[in-house]
């Protein structure tokens, strides 16, 4: 059975600063891996997907990295801000239906 | 364009009671989502729909049913509630194609006492 493992399981960080939120996952056989964002209280938002045959994508200040042979992925969050605290939650696709194993997530806490 | 909703917010039972959940979609997307977010345990799939009138098993679906009668809606349904199902659940959906990005509702949490 997949699963995936977020370290750490919370960060706090000055603004400005730039980060990394890991994510791993024991089985190498997936379609697609997400990447989540969730503030308390509310549901998930999509930050980015990468397929399994791409090696990283990027938005805005966000760039995702993923090595599929190791079951690592990166989130590098770029100049941070205090808007940017939430719960980042990973999730892989093993199945092509989109069905997640999602992680328990690193909550981030960005210090004005 | 208001997404992805569910109903009820919030809900209390008493065990073996029952209800149903309603999410609902406006975004024509074929795949449709039911998960609960437990403390410690990240987000688990209960049940799934890859279109209207189709349903399968995710990883936690024993004490859930499910049914997709139209594309837009997806109940999930508890027959006989008990304390191990107090959670937050969350709808989701996803189009078959292009980026599958997962949109999800803003949950509803549900206490069995």
């Amino acid at each position: 059975k997949q699963e995936v493992t977020q370290i750490p399981a919370a960060l706090s960080v000055p603004e400005g600063e730039n980060l990394v939120l890991n994510c791993s996952f024991t089985d190498s056989a997936i379609y697609n891996l997400q990447w989540f964002r969730q503030d308390p209280g509310k549901g998930l938002t999509s930050l980015l997907l990468i397929q399994s045959s791409q090696r990283e994508q990027t938005s805005g200040r966000l760039n995702a990295s993923l090595d599929k042979s190791s079951g690592r992925s990166t989130l590098y969050i770029a100049a941070s801000q205090p808007g940017d605290s939430a719960t980042y939650l990973c999730a892989v696709d093993q199945t092509g239906a989109n069905n997640l194993f999602f992680g328990t997530g690193t909550r981030l806490t960005v210090i004005p | 364009n208001a997404g992805v909703t569910q109903t009820p917010k919030f809900r209390v039972l008493k065990t073996g009671q029952s209800m149903t959940l309603l999410c609902a979609q406006d975004m024509n997307h074929e795949y449709m989502y039911w998960y609960r977010q437990d403390p410690g345990m990240g987000l688990r799939l209960i049940h799934y729909s890859v279109g209207e009138g189709t349903t399968a098993k995710g990883e936690v679906p024993d004490g859930y049913n499910v049914s997709r009668l139209k594309k837009q809606n997806f109940l999930l349904g508890l027959e006989s509630a008990a304390p191990s199902q107090t959670s937050v659940y969350f709808c989701a959906s996803s189009s078959r194609t292009g980026s599958y990005e997962q949109y999800f509702g803003p949950g509803t949490r549900l206490t069995v006492t």
